[in-house]
């Protein structure tokens, strides 16, 4: 299934499919984006980075796609788990700044 | 794995009180931040701290907020006279390179409940 980040903040998928998490930025000088992950109750969780002199990223189950083009962002998680129900931040920060600016967030609920 | 930490978990205060809200970075990590969430929203960045100093700072953190590296473990943040506003989870993260390189690494937060 795939979100569109602000304009719909819920996704929810079928446990072993693969979800994609959109985010748009406005800041056409933000060069270092990262995904986070945030479970109930506990602070944002570093998933994974990625540079502006990349345009694709992959962890292990996640791969993150940055099209500066359009100023998007997205993150596609692999065999989507019950574990991976949470909400999902993108964040943006430019060169020198230290001022890292999240996006709205969208929840991920995995069904069993 | 090391971990950024922050007391209390749960902070209850009266309007027009101070707080302190008090955080252990990791322990080698140099960039220091603080950022609030008010429940259901995003997270939004107040302050970054490096060499001792604030290096930059939302429109959030007005002249009601302080930080301060009391010495070389905790990181803190002060609300001077509390608003029922303020009320949200406050996060704490530190990173060993500046924001623009490096990921920053969150605490748990401490919730902020102003009556």
């Amino acid at each position: 299934g795939e979100s569109v980040g602000l304009h719909l903040p819920t996704l929810s998928v079928q446990e072993g499919d693969n979800s994609i998490i959109n985010c748009a930025y406005s800041n056409s000088a933000s060069d270092y984006f990262i995904w986070y992950k945030q479970e109930s109750g506990k602070g944002p969780q570093f998933i994974i980075d990625i540079r502006s002199n990349m345009d694709k990223r992959q962890g292990q189950r996640v791969t993150v796609l940055l099209n500066k083009t359009v100023k998007h962002l997205s993150l596609q998680i692999a065999a989507t788990q019950p574990g991976d129900s949470a909400v999902y931040f993108c964040a943006e920060n430019t060169s020198n700044n230290n001022d890292m600016r999240f996006g709205a967030g969208t929840r991920l609920t995995v069904k069993p | 794995e090391p971990e950024v930490t922050q007391t209390p978990s749960h902070q209850v205060t009266q309007m027009g009180q101070e707080v302190i809200l008090r955080c252990v970075p990791i322990s080698n990590h140099l960039y220091f931040y603080w950022y609030r969430q008010i429940l259901g929203q995003k997270v939004e960045f107040l302050v970054s701290f490096y060499n001792n100093e604030i290096s930059e700072k939302s429109e959030i953190f007005d002249d009601q907020f302080s930080v301060e590296r009391p010495d070389g473990s905790n990181f803190t943040l002060k609300i001077r006279s509390t608003k029922l506003e303020d009320s949200a989870m406050y996060f704490c993260a530190s990173s060993s390179q500046g924001g623009d390189n490096s990921p920053l690494h969150f605490g748990n937060g401490t919730r902020l409940t102003v009556t």
